[in-house]
């Protein structure tokens, strides 16, 4: 089965950038979506096909997709980013997420 | 702007079956090209997609949750729904439904929006 590896936190100070990868088995020949859920929320598109943003989803969000690893960077990192982020990729018409990586900013 | 809302119990007893409904507001669940899924998530864990229907009842399910799911859709009520048999303590989790947006070419779906989810436990 394919797997989808995120690194489990990442933490950042406000005003920073924020990069939260997302590896896989030639994961650059898929395409990845990034989904943001905050606490007690349901889970919100703000990346697909791999750097796409969705209407509403603010331009420090951007995505990237290459080799093994896939990208979410969040320039100017605000406290409202504070959330887990889940990458998501399809592999055989099966839907695949990544165990997910809470952001926190310090 | 297309609305998801989840329904269904928050407690099922074990080796039961979970029912679940979700209506679609704001457009037609049919004809779009769009596929209509559920996705779960245990308390504290990562996200699990569990299969994924057509306006026209065409399904694919996860291949480890296919002995025990089926998905179906009813266009007339705009809803689609999703059985769970022989629930176990394991299938606690919150349960999401969301529409799969047909990406129309040589690319992957996604998945937006996504209903707010309903808490189910499975517990006797």
């Amino acid at each position: 089965s394919y797997d989808l590896t995120q690194t489990p936190s990442v933490s950042v100070s406000p005003g920073q950038t924020s990069s939260i990868t997302c590896s896989g088995d030639q994961l650059g020949t898929k395409y990845v979506c990034w989904y943001q859920q905050k606490p007690g929320q349901s889970p919100v598109l703000v990346i697909y096909q791999n750097s796409r943003r969705p209407s509403g989803i603010p331009e420090r969000f951007s995505g990237s997709n290459s080799g093994n690893t896939a990208t979410l960077t969040i320039r100017g990192t605000q406290p409202m980013d504070e959330a887990d982020y889940f990458c998501q990729a399809w592999d055989n018409s099966i839907v695949i997420f990544g165990g997910g990586t809470k952001l926190t900013v310090l | 702007q297309l609305q998801m809302q989840g329904s269904g119990p928050g407690l099922v007893k074990p080796s039961e079956t979970l029912s679940l409904t979700c209506s679609v507001s704001g457009g037609s669940i049919s004809g779009s090209g769009d596929y209509w899924v559920w996705i779960r998530q245990p308390p504290g864990k990562g996200l699990e997609w569990i299969g994924a229907v057509y306006y026209d009842g065409a399904t694919y399910y996860n291949p480890s949750l296919r002995s025990r799911v089926t998905i179906s859709v009813d266009t007339s009520k705009n809803l689609f729904s999703l059985r769970l048999r022989s629930m176990i303590a394991a299938d606690t989790a919150v349960y999401y439904c969301a529409r799969q947006v047909d990406c129309g070419g040589d690319c992957a779906d996604w998945f937006d929006p996504w209903g707010q989810g309903t808490l189910v436990t499975v517990s006797s």
